[in-house]
């Protein structure tokens, strides 16, 4: 069994700060673990992925993610907000690369940006 | 770049009508998922199918579902007599080769309302 959780549901930072959007995760065996993102009235784009190669994991638009096993935890970063980072993130557990299994979703961490 | 499609962006049905949504999933990919979300709520797997089979499927995939590829392109959910608690966006994804990384690709999902 797998499962995420995503530690808040809605994150809001001014423009230029950091950002963090917090996941932990359980997997009975070596998880693959995404970060989706979900942009309003748009489909789900993949930001980054963690597939037991590097444990820090560099992603699209500025966006890396550091996996922690001792931690369990998967946590999205990004050293500066742009405006256009508001949206609704996703992170996202899957069994071993191979398999046909299908992707666990959190619960979502909409993330706004102010001036 | 190659992309999942998802016909049509919005359905509107009533009530114990069937609905077919239909998606195009990436040309050399094997695996295929459906996916959905109600609204507000976090994006739920719903079957998974490779080489002609349903491999997987979860509870919500009663049998009221039914999935199909019939031409080696599209990728169809049916639901036979639709329940209003069936509004949501549904998505599709597909994966590329065996062995290969499990990333799935969504397409913009397909927005059923059932009156």
């Amino acid at each position: 069994a797998q499962s995420v959780t995503q530690l808040d549901s809605h994150v809001s930072v001014s423009e230029g700060t950091p950002v963090l959007l917090r996941c932990n995760y359980s997997s009975s065996y070596s998880p693959s673990l995404f970060w989706y993102v979900q942009h309003p009235n748009k489909g789900l784009q993949l930001l980054l992925k963690y597939t037991s190669a590097a444990t820090l994991v560099k992603g699209i638009n500025g966006f890396e993610a550091e996996f922690k096993k001792s931690e369990t935890s998967f946590h999205l970063t990004k050293p500066s907000a742009h405006m256009s980072d508001a949206a609704e993130y996703f992170c996202v557990v899957s069994a071993p690369t191979g398999t046909a299994s299908k992707l666990t979703f959190g619960t979502g961490t909409r993330l706004q940006v102010t001036l | 770049e190659p992309e999942v499609t998802q016909t049509p962006s919005h359905q509107v049905t009533q009530m114990g009508q069937e609905v077919i949504l239909r998606c195009v999933p990436i040309s050399n990919h094997l695996y295929f998922y459906w996916y959905r979300q109600i609204l507000g709520q976090k994006v739920e797997f719903l079957v998974s199918f490779y080489n002609n089979e349903i491999s997987e499927k979860s509870e919500i995939f009663d049998d009221q579902f039914s999935v199909e590829r019939p031409d080696g392109s599209n990728f169809t959910l049916k639901i036979r007599s639709t329940k209003l608690e069936d509004s949501a966006m549904y998505f599709c994804a597909s994966r590329g080769l065996a062995g290969g990384p499990n990333e799935q690709f969504f397409g913009p999902g397909t927005r059923l309302t059932v009156l």
